[in-house]
């Protein structure tokens, strides 16, 4: 089964608000990332922040960390009609073990 | 630079059939990830490859599933027999190294369907 849960499944939002994913995870992490897909194909990576960081900052893109907590929240400011995809957190454990999660469907009406 | 390519883009094959798909990674990468993603559902770790060896096919679903890694570039994933539960798209993703701290680059994906 997947590690990483996002919630919500699903998000619809108006452009130029401010959309908040989340996602919790099980197990101990080295690091966390963030990526984005498009029409169900291939995924392109937004964001990684280690598991000593707690918040990281890349353009539009917010990402926290809470390991206590086991959880991460991307959070996307302005939002744009371009941003519509769907978002997956991936957790990376031991040396090359990716766990992704089943992803926030996000659509963003102009 | 060239980014990680997928082939075919679509496949339609009967049931009973094999299918071979392919996945060349960016030059360079020595690790090479397999994942299969079920219409609307998270990816599905297959099996991965450091080099030409394969140290985890944990995810292979059954012995129908195989793979293999030549030259340390292309990956070859193949299904005998294919059945229906067996559509889904296949996604290849390469990094340079494996490990820590290395973001993974995805082909486009293989949408194989088992008529």
């Amino acid at each position: 089964s997947q590690q990483g849960e996002e919630d919500p499944q699903a998000l619809s939002i108006q452009e130029g608000e401010n959309a908040t994913m989340n996602c919790s995870y099980k197990t101990s992490i080295n690091n966390l990332q963030w990526y984005r897909q498009n029409s169900g194909r291939g995924l392109v990576h937004l964001i990684l922040i280690r598991s000593n960081e707690r918040e990281k900052h890349s353009g539009r893109l917010r990402v926290t960390l809470d390991t206590s907590k086991k959880s991460s929240s991307l959070l996307i400011t302005a939002s744009r009609a371009a941003d519509t995809a769907s978002y997956f957190c991936a957790t990376v454990t031991g040396t090359y073990k990716y766990i992704f999660g089943t992803g926030t469907r996000l659509k963003v009406l102009a | 630079g060239a980014g990680v390519s997928q082939s075919p883009s679509n496949k339609v094959t009967e049931k009973g059939k094999d299918v071979e798909l392919r996945c060349d990674p960016i030059s360079g990468h020595t690790a090479l990830y397999w994942y299969r993603q079920s219409l609307g559902q998270g990816l599905e770790f297959l099996i991965y490859f450091q080099g030409n060896s394969a140290p985890d096919k944990s995810g292979l679903p059954s012995d129908r599933f195989s793979a293999e890694r030549t030259g340390g570039s292309v990956s070859t994933l193949t299904i005998q027999r294919t059945q229906q539960e067996d559509s889904a798209v296949y996604l290849c993703a390469s990094s340079l190294f494996p490990g820590q701290g290395n973001e993974q680059y995805f082909g486009p994906g293989t949408r194989l369907t088992v008529t």
